[in-house]
């Protein structure tokens, strides 16, 4: 059975301190793998597609990498503003999506 | 250009009422998925419609069905709610690759 986990679960940082979020997969096959973000009492808001390994893509001061097996979302340097739960998804050919239960992000002024 | 959009924001019903909820899109997508998202749990698939006039079960459709009224709508009803159907309740929808979210149904089932 396809699946993606993601960790930690819930993550503090204070402002400024960068840190990464792991999102891993085990899947049938990769068509692509989706970053999304979330914030509180409101739907997922895409932020990058990766469609192979190496691959990486930036926005401001977030990097998402992808390996064969996983793949990494780089904060460098967040501010508060980037506090939200992270939520990885993997397109593994079939019907829809599978999506991870997200990270909780916390980031301290 | 609004993009997703579903109603109501936020629902209480007793054990075996009945409830539709509405999605709407303005971006001419063929593509439209119900989810519901449970603490811990990630999105859960209930229900796809690639394109109008079809619709497939996703991974949890027991006790919710659907209709693709037209390219633009896409509701899910729940015929005799349940404890169990309390949850957040998210409407997307796609062209190529990237989904794109409603702002969501909070149900509660008493």
């Amino acid at each position: 059975e396809d699946q993606v986990t993601q960790s930690p679960e819930a993550l503090r940082l204070q402002e400024g301190e960068s840190s990464s979020l792991n999102c891993s997969y085990t899947v049938s096959g990769l068509r692509g793998l989706f970053w999304y973000r979330q914030d509180p009492g409101k739907g997922p808001e895409f932020l990058f597609t990766l469609y192979s390994a190496g691959e990486e893509k930036e926005k401001e001061r977030l990097k998402a990498t992808l390996t064969k097996k996983e793949s990494f979302l780089h904060i460098t340097a967040p501010k508060p503003e980037d506090s939200a739960t992270y939520l990885c998804a993997v397109d593994n050919y079939g019907q829809n999506f599978v999506f991870g239960p997200g990270t909780r992000l916390s980031v301290l002024p | 250009n609004a993009g997703v959009t579903q109603t109501p924001k936020f629902q209480v019903l007793k054990t075996g009422q009945s409830m539709t909820l509405q999605c709407a899109q303005d971006m001419n997508h063929n593509s439209m998925y119900w989810y519901r998202q449970d603490p811990g749990m990630g999105l859960r698939l209930i229900y796809y419609s690639a394109s109008e006039g079809t619709t497939d079960k996703g991974e949890v459709p027991n006790g919710y069905n659907v209709s693709r009224l037209n390219k633009r709508e896409f509701s899910l009803r729940l015929e005799s709610a349940a404890p169990s159907q309390t949850s957040v309740y998210f409407c997307a929808s796609s062209y190529t690759s990237e989904e794109f979210f409603g702002p969501g149904t909070r149900l509660t089932v008493l």
